[in-house]
């Protein structure tokens, strides 16, 4: 069945760091693939997407690039802010299987000022 | 408009008993999905449904059940509660099509708490 894959954390950068969360993935088919975060004490909101081989999601300073050939989408942003601490999650959709997500377990980001 | 609502925010059961959360979708979506998150971990798959009829099943036990309403909203039952059962419950609602994805707007959860 389908599966993801993330580092384990927690990650723990200063601000202005760089980050990459990396994340691969098990599928059939071409799945569609994402990033939520979810903040401590809410619910998950959808950070970035990408639909296809080769598109890159990107949003509020993060981007990520669906790679086919390495089963990857890693998440990346340049100069990461306390504000981005939180737990972030890769999934992926099976396009053929209606809007079932399969998420990865998580990893949590801190960011110290 | 508002989001995806969900009640009750918290609830603490004891083992054995049944447990009832309710989920109302965003104006306009019509397809409802449930998900277990277990502190620690990602989320987990339970339920889909559109137009009322279940079109998704995670693999969980037959001790959860799900439906959902003409006005589109949805519950999620649990009978016969575990200490395992004792997760975030996530709702979300979506447009709804086979053949592609369509986004999920999560709620902000019910925290069950089984003692």
């Amino acid at each position: 069945g389908d599966s993801v894959t993330q580092m384990e954390g927690p990650v723990t950068l200063s601000e202005e760091a760089f980050l990459t969360i990396n994340c691969t993935y098990t599928a059939t088919g071409y799945p569609s693939l994402f990033w939520y975060v979810q903040y401590p004490g809410e619910g998950l909101q959808l950070l970035l997407k990408a639909t296809k081989a080769d598109d890159k999601g990107s949003n509020k300073g993060f981007e990520a690039t669906y790679r086919k050939e390495t089963t990857s989408f890693h998440l990346e942003k340049g100069s990461v802010q306390v504000s981005d601490s939180a737990v972030y999650f890769c999934a992926l959709s099976d396009n053929n299987a209606g809007n079932m997500l399969t998420f990865g377990g998580g990893t949590r980001l801190m960011v110290k000022p | 408009d508002a989001g995806v609502t969900q009640s009750p925010t918290h609830l603490i059961k004891t083992r054995g008993q049944h447990v009832t959360l309710r989920c109302s979708p965003i104006s306009g979506h019509k397809s409802v999905s449930w998900y277990q998150q277990v502190l620690g971990q990602g989320p987990q798959f339970i339920f889909q449904y559109y137009e009322k009829e279940e079109r998704g099943r995670g693999n969980f036990p037959d001790r959860f059940s799900a439906r959902q309403f003409p006005n589109y909203s949805s519950e999620l039952n649990v009978n016969a509660l575990l200490l395992g059962d004792s997760a975030l419950y996530l709702c979300a609602s979506s447009f709804f099509t086979r053949s592609s994805y369509n986004e999920q707007f999560f709620g902000p959860g019910t925290r069950l708490t089984v003692l």
